[in-house]
């Protein structure tokens, strides 16, 4: 059974720094692309970053560019966010999923974790 | 790069059709057939229902369909049950190897 287990939300001062951990089990890690999705409460979902299968890889929606990195240790099938320089509207439910498919070729979701909220407050 | 367009609701009476926008631009759903579909029951995550446009995963019922007309793509949920109220999400790949989620439609069963 696939799982995908986020940690590492907190809250946090603007200008602050966090890093969110996604664990991956039951499949091969390092045959996926990987993502990072937030959501604001009560609001859209909104992609942030993915990184491909070995990490060499990566790509950010503008917005966090600059300010978060993606990564990824594959002999620990665990996924990372580090996210710096935090603003009040980075305040989410940040969820890690997986790329649909193994390889490449393929550009939607197809498991997601339960996600880890991470707030930006003063 | 700005969200995809959904009506915020959409209502329906058991076992009536409904049909859920998500207009995008000629760089996102315009130019792909790359639109997935996801539903979210509240407090859960998101659960893949429709991609590249049509396609349906395994599990999911037939009840739900997609398909896309220019910078427009479209959910069908046929026969409605109590179970489909949701909110549903619609993204397309955006090109640069970026997605764009929509606005999120919520739907509700009267």
């Amino acid at each position: 059974e696939v799982q995908l287990v986020e940690s590492g939300g907190v809250v946090v001062q603007p200008g602050g720094s966090l890093r969110l951990s996604c664990a991956a089990s039951g499949f091969t890690f390092d045959d996926y692309t990987m993502h990072w999705v937030r959501q604001t409460p009560g609001k859209g979902l909104e992609w942030v970053s993915l990184i491909s299968w070995n990490g060499g890889n990566t790509y950010y929606i503008d917005s966090v560019k600059g300010r978060f990195t993606i990564s990824r240790d594959n002999s620990k099938n665990s996924l990372y966010l580090q996210m710096n320089s935090l603003r009040i509207e980075d305040t989410a439910l940040y969820y890690c999923a997986r790329n649909g498919g193994a390889g490449s070729g393929t550009y939607h979701f197809d498991y997601w974790g339960q996600g880890t909220l991470v707030t930006v407050s003063s | 790069q700005s969200a995809l367009t959904q009506p915020a609701s959409v209502s329906g009476s058991p076992g009536q059709s409904i049909t859920i926008s998500c207009s995008g631009t000629s760089s996102d759903v315009g130019s792909y057939n790359l639109v997935s579909w996801y539903q979210q029951h509240p407090g859960k995550a998101p659960k893949l229902m429709i991609y590249e446009g049509s396609k349906r995963p395994s599990g999911v019922s037939d009840r739900f369909s997609g398909s896309k007309s220019g910078n427009t793509a479209s959910l069908t949920i046929s026969g409605l049950q109590a179970e489909d109220e949701a909110d549903y999400h619609c993204c397309s790949y955006a090109g640069s190897s970026k997605r764009v989620f929509g606005t999120g439609t919520k739907v509700t069963v009267l």
